[in-house]
């Protein structure tokens, strides 16, 4: 498969705790993105990169949030102390330069 | 605030009609206008984009038209199929010549009946 590959597909933490997801991106694409999107809403963008820099980051992404991208490959999306409100589907979708974004299944994370 | 403005929420149409979602925007820096189809359990899939130096674009059953003037857009489904039923969100993104961030409508929830 060579499509955008997300890990876990399913995580279920208590109030608190710490998660990390993993999105693996098509393999020649330089873009990588994370939205969140919860119930009944449209994908919410939350940072994206392009090789291993972060160009941008939402004020959504507080400091709970840490992305990182280490050699323009993978990426890890980890949230501390994790929260009810951050209970949502975690998109990751990748692309090449000025390309067509390609989605992920998702990490959908339920916070008891 | 929400960056652009979809309607309507959901929408039942016959199998063979026609389904037509509609999205608004402000922001007259976008450039670059996606609807994408959404499966339970999936990931958003983009189905066509257009950008504003024309009006209307086809692929199949599945067309745009876009109105820079009044700063909408709408997707028109013929021939709605039951295979059509999924939730559909329009974008926008002022990427240029380099594609950025999406902002996304909330979504259309489409049923199709047989």
């Amino acid at each position: 498969d060579t499509g955008v590959s997300q890990d876990p597909r399913h995580k279920i933490t208590k109030r608190g705790q710490n998660v990390t997801f993993r999105c693996d991106p098509i393999s020649e694409h330089n873009r990588l993105y994370w939205y969140r999107q919860t119930l009944g809403q449209g994908p919410e963008f939350l940072t994206y990169f392009q090789n291993e820099a972060q160009l941008e980051k939402s004020r959504l992404l507080s400091d709970r949030f840490s992305a990182e991208r280490p050699k323009g490959s993978f990426s890890t999306l980890e949230i501390q102390r994790t929260e009810q409100g951050d209970s949502a589907m975690y998109l990751c979708a990748s692309s090449l330069e000025a390309g067509e974004l390609f989605f992920g299944e998702g990490s959908r994370l339920t916070v008891l | 605030q929400q960056q652009v403005k979809q309607s309507p929420q959901s929408l039942i149409v016959q199998k063979g009609g026609i389904s037509i979602i509609n999205c608004a925007y402000e922001n007259t820096a976008f450039d670059y206008f996606p609807w994408y189809q959404q499966f339970p359990g999936k990931g958003p899939a983009l189905l066509i984009a257009i950008r504003p130096d024309v009006s209307e674009k086809k692929e199949g059953r599945f067309t745009i038209s876009f109105n820079k003037s009044a700063k909408q857009f709408s997707l028109h489904i013929m021939d709605s199929q039951p295979g059509d039923s999924a939730t559909y969100f329009c974008a926008a993104s002022k990427g240029g010549s380099t594609l950025g961030r999406l902002y996304f409508g909330r979504g259309t929830q489409l049923t199709v009946w047989p």
